[in-house]
């Protein structure tokens, strides 16, 4: 199974300024995602990062709040741009390869506090 | 794939008590289910991956059956012990590789 850490762990920020969360696999994966959870909600899939390509953003989830970049098939950023206390929450990295189809492995996750 | 319910939303049990939860989904456009146990400050770890309708699965103490005609899920855990508490996520998915995960039943076993 691969092995995701994602950066940072947590983090306390700001209203109004943002922060970039990193994922990497210690494997080459053929799709990633980025998912949050908010407080009492369940685990919400962002968008879908593609290698080379912007990400496919689910509805509700635009580029300008939750930039993505997907360099190569083994890292990804999430950006939470101009933060507000509603963006507090949980964002977790998960990651699935074609060739273990049926198998998402999920980073131990980053736990955002907005004041 | 929209509504997945997962009752009940917490439960405290002892230590030997067995337990079961339930993870409803709309029938329609199913794929697979999948079951995750996610305990505080580590990644979400996948139980189970269920795909046809009467599936049983087993992991040690843990079992899970599927319906996927009326849309649910059922998962069983025999003597439970403190180091199953966590939370118990189920996703159902269409085949788009989208998981839809419900809000989760967080266990408590007491020693």
């Amino acid at each position: 199974s691969a092995v995701i850490s994602q950066k940072p762990s947590r983090d306390i920020c700001q209203r109004g300024t943002s922060l970039t969360i990193q994922c990497q696999v210690d494997s080459q994966v053929t799709m990633m995602f980025w998912y949050r959870q908010q407080p009492g909600q369940s685990l919400t899939l962002i968008a879908t990062a593609n290698q080379g390509s912007e990400a496919t953003y689910e509805s509700g989830f635009v580029i300008d709040k939750f930039p993505i970049s997907r360099p190569n098939l083994t890292f990804s950023t999430l950006t939470v741009s101009n933060m507000s206390p509603e963006d507090s929450s949980i964002y977790l990295c998960s990651v699935e390869d074609i060739a273990s189809r049926n198998e998402q492995f999920f980073g131990p996750g980053t736990r955002l506090t907005v004041l | 794939i929209l509504n997945v319910e997962q009752s009940p939303q917490s439960l405290h049990v002892q230590e030997g008590d067995s337990t079961n939860f339930t993870c409803s989904f709309p029938s329609s456009n199913f794929y697979a289910l999948h079951w995750y146990r996610w305990e505080t400050a580590k990644s979400p770890e996948a139980l189970f991956v269920m795909t046809l309708n009467g599936d049983e699965k087993k992991k040690g103490q843990i079992s899970a059956t599927l319906n996927t005609k009326e849309g649910y899920s059922y998962l069983y855990i025999k003597g439970s012990q403190p180091e199953d508490s966590a939370t118990y996520l189920c996703a159902p998915e269409d085949g788009t590789y989208k998981y839809i995960f419900g809000t989760g039943t967080r266990l408590k076993v007491l020693a």
